[in-house]
């Protein structure tokens, strides 16, 4: 069966950096768009990045970008969030979900049990 | 960006209740619409895409309506483990945007 396992998340003061990664298994992982989505405590649900398949595009959310970068390695069915200048706002579960690609976009059909990432100093 | 507005944001029901939860996208977004429920502390399920096609192992008491701008998620009979927290998403046009969730609780 599907599985994303997230990990990394930990507490680091405002202006660091960490990793998260996320492991797949279950699927082909080469076959599908991946992105991450987060949660602040108490909130509703954020997209913040994809990655296409073979790495070719990536995308965004304005929150963040320029501080995350996205990435994967294919061959270890794994995904990663570089996250860097860290802020207070950045603080939630960061979820690792599988898209599923329609004509007009994509919805997010296996989701990940999260990770937690808190910047507090 | 595309505005998801849901409501209400909070609905007290009984079990046994059918309940219908909207969602108001800011522009058309052609039935690109999904539906996730929450459980406070765990992941989001996909219950719904498409506006109203029902994702596989979904009971057949949830469904979904709705174009253009306007979309429901129903619940048919209400059941001890639906009162959860439930999520719109549009996936028309990027940055695909959420709903705030409405907080489904027992009456």
């Amino acid at each position: 069966q599907v599985q994303l396992v997230e990990s990394g998340g930990d507490l680091v003061k405002p202006g660091g950096s960490l990793r998260l990664s996320c492991a797949a298994s279950g699927f082909n992982f080469n076959d599908y768009y991946m992105s991450w989505i987060r949660q602040a405590p108490g909130k509703g649900l954020q997209w913040i990045s994809y990655i296409s398949t073979t790495s070719t595009y990536t995308e965004y959310a304005d929150s963040v970008k320029g501080r995350f970068t996205i990435s994967r390695d294919n061959a270890k069915n794994s995904l990663f969030l570089h996250m860097h200048s860290l802020r207070a706002e950045d603080t939630a579960v960061y979820y690792c979900v599988r898209e599923k690609s329609q004509t007009s976009g994509s919805y997010y059909d296996y989701w990940g049990r999260g990770t937690l990432v808190t910047v507090s100093s | 960006d595309i505005q998801m507005t849901q409501s209400p944001s909070s609905l007290s029901a009984s079990v046994g209740d059918r309940v219908t939860i909207t969602c108001r996208a800011s522009q058309g977004i052609t039935n690109s619409l999904a539906w996730y429920q929450q459980k406070v502390g765990k992941a989001p399920r996909l219950l719904l895409y498409g506006a109203s096609r029902l994702e596989s192992g979904v009971p057949s008491r949830f469904s979904g309506s709705g174009s253009g701008t306007d979309y429901t998620l129903t619940i048919s009979s209400l059941q001890s483990e639906d009162f959860l927290i439930y999520y719109c998403q549009q996936y028309y046009s990027a940055p695909y945007t959420f709903g705030q969730g409405t907080k489904l609780e027992i009456k």
